[in-house]
C-alpha cells in the first residue's frame, strides 16, 4: 500500500543536539511538507517542497534546516538554534491535480 | 499575512447533538479544505470545496464554502462518539500554499 513513512514515532534529544527526522513516501508525490503542530495553534509550515533538489521556508523555518535530494525522501533537521523543538511533526505529500495533502503517521519529538 | 481562524477552539457535545465549525479567512480562497484528526492520529484528508457557494455532504457531514470564498463551515448531524477528534480547515491561496486553521476539538458524550 502506498503512504507515508514517518520514524521514529517518539524521539527524545538533549538540548543542544541536532536530530534528524525521517520521511518517506511511496506515492510518486511531486511536493512534500513539514508541518510542527503545537496544542491550540494548529498546523505551522516549516519547509515545503515541490520538486527534487528545491524546496522554499515556511511561516516557522528557523532552526530547521530539509534536503530533497530524492523524490521519495524529504528529512528534516531540527537543530540546536531551534529555540522550542518539543513538538509533534507531521510530514505530508500532494500530487498536482487531486485534492488534499496525505500525511504521515507523525513525530513526536521531546527535547530535554 | 494571510490567516485562517476558526471557532470554536472546544465543543463538548451530548452524542446525537449536532456539531457546527466555522473558519474564517483575511483574504480570498481558491479553495478550502477539511480534515479530522483522531485523538493520537495524523489529519486525514475529508473534502475540498472549490467554488462559491459550494455546498457537499459525506453522510453526516455537511460542508459549505461562501459566496465570498473567505469563510467555511462544517456541519455534523446527530454526533456520535466516532466523530471525535479535531477539525480542521485549510485555506489555498492564490500562491498555492495551504494555511491551516486552528482546529475545532470536538468530544462527544455517549
Amino acid at each position: 500500500d502506498g503512504g507515508i513513512t514517518q520514524s521514529p514515532k517518539y524521539l527524545f534529544r538533549k538540548e543542544g543536539q541536532n536530530v534528524t527526522l525521517s520521511c518517506e513516501q511511496n506515492l510518486n508525490h511531486d511536493a512534500m511538507y513539514w508541518y510542527r503542530q503545537d496544542p491550540g495553534q494548529g498546523l505551522r509550515l516549516i519547509y515545503y517542497s515541490q520538486i527534487v533538489n528545491d524546496f522554499q521556508k515556511g511561516d516557522i523555518a528557523e532552526g530547521y534546516s530539509v534536503s530533497r535530494e530524492k523524490k521519495e525522501s524529504f528529512p528534516l533537521t531540527v537543530t540546536s538554534a531551534q529555540k522550542n523543538p518539543t513538538a509533534f511533526y507531521l510530514c505530508a505529500s500532494s500530487i498536482e491535480g487531486a485534492a488534499g495533502y496525505t500525511f504521515g503517521s507523525g513525530t513526536r519529538l521531546t527535547v530535554v | 499575512g494571510q490567516q485562517v481562524m476558526q471557532i470554536p477552539q472546544y465543543q463538548h457535545v451530548q452524542e446525537g447533538e449536532d456539531f457546527t465549525t466555522y473558519c474564517n479567512s483575511s483574504t480570498t480562497l481558491s479553495n478550502i479544505q477539511w480534515y479530522k484528526q483522531r485523538p493520537g492520529g495524523h489529519p486525514v484528508f475529508l473534502i475540498q470545496l472549490v467554488k462559491s457557494g459550494e455546498v457537499k455532504k459525506q453522510k453526516r457531514l455537511t460542508f459549505q464554502f461562501g459566496e465570498a470564498k473567505k469563510n467555511s463551515s462544517l456541519h455534523i448531524t446527530a454526533t456520535q462518539t466516532t466523530d471525535v477528534g479535531t477539525y480542521f480547515c485549510a485555506g489555498n491561496n492564490q500562491g498555492g500554499k495551504l494555511i491551516f486553521g486552528q482546529g475545532t476539538e470536538l468530544s462527544v458524550k455517549p
